[in-house]
């Protein structure tokens, strides 16, 4: 059963970068498509954008010029950055394997923007 | 993108069958049979219960079905059951290559 694990800081300021990487286990990262999810504290779920394990990405549009999604085949892992971040950004952050049908996500993780 | 347009509650009593609407357009939901949908229960991570509009992932029970008429796609469950209760979202593939979710649907078994 694959597994996806978000992981990185739960605080960013304003004006910084979000990072955060998802970590696959029980299985390959290789020719799938992987995909970033967000959720604000009570409201619905937004395509950030998703990545081939080749590097091919593809971004929302509401997003893209502040998005940036990487993968490493070595680790099994795959990143989000989203630059420039403001308050709009605090959200549960969720990764996912598929490109419209997501049948493996990982549990979440709150990244809240605070100065 | 806009969001895909679906009630935001919907309601029934145990073993009743509910259905919830997911309307888009042309650019999504009514050309692609890309068109899934989602279980959430508060604070969990949502749950694929039907992708390509009608099909089930093992081990989703046959009480979830789909179907899609022009720009609308629909949800059934049959048999209601409290464990059902929950946020239901639908989402379609695009033409720009995106994916495109809705507003969720929140499903009180009463």
């Amino acid at each position: 059963q694959v597994q996806l694990q978000e992981s990185g800081p739960g605080l960013v300021k304003p004006s910084e970068t979000l990072s955060l990487t998802c970590t696959v286990s029980s299985g390959s990262i290789t020719s799938y498509y992987w995909t970033w999810i967000r959720q604000p504290a009570g409201k619905g779920l937004e395509w950030i954008g998703r990545i081939y394990s080749s590097g091919s990405s593809n971004y929302n549009p509401s997003l893209k010029s502040r998005v940036t999604m990487s993968v490493d085949t070595s680790k099994n892992q795959f990143s989000l950055r989203v630059r420039s971040v403001t308050a709009a950004d605090t959200a549960v952050y969720y990764c996912a394997r598929g490109v419209s049908s997501l049948g493996y996500w990982g549990q979440g993780t709150l990244v809240t923007v605070s100065s | 993108q806009s969001a895909l347009t679906q009630p935001a509650s919907v309601s029934g009593s145990p073993g009743q069958s509910i259905t919830i609407s997911c309307t888009g357009t042309s650019s999504d939901v009514g050309n692609y049979k890309y068109v899934s949908w989602y279980q959430q229960h508060p604070g969990k991570a949502p749950k694929l219960m039907i992708y390509e509009v009608t099909n089930r992932p093992s081990g989703v029970s046959n009480r979830f079905s789909g179907s899609k008429s022009g720009n609308t796609a629909s949800l059934t469950i049959s048999g209601l059951q409290a464990d059902d209760e929950a946020d239901y979202y639908c989402s379609s593939y695009t033409s720009s290559d995106t994916v495109v979710f809705g507003g969720g649907t929140k499903l009180t078994v009463l």
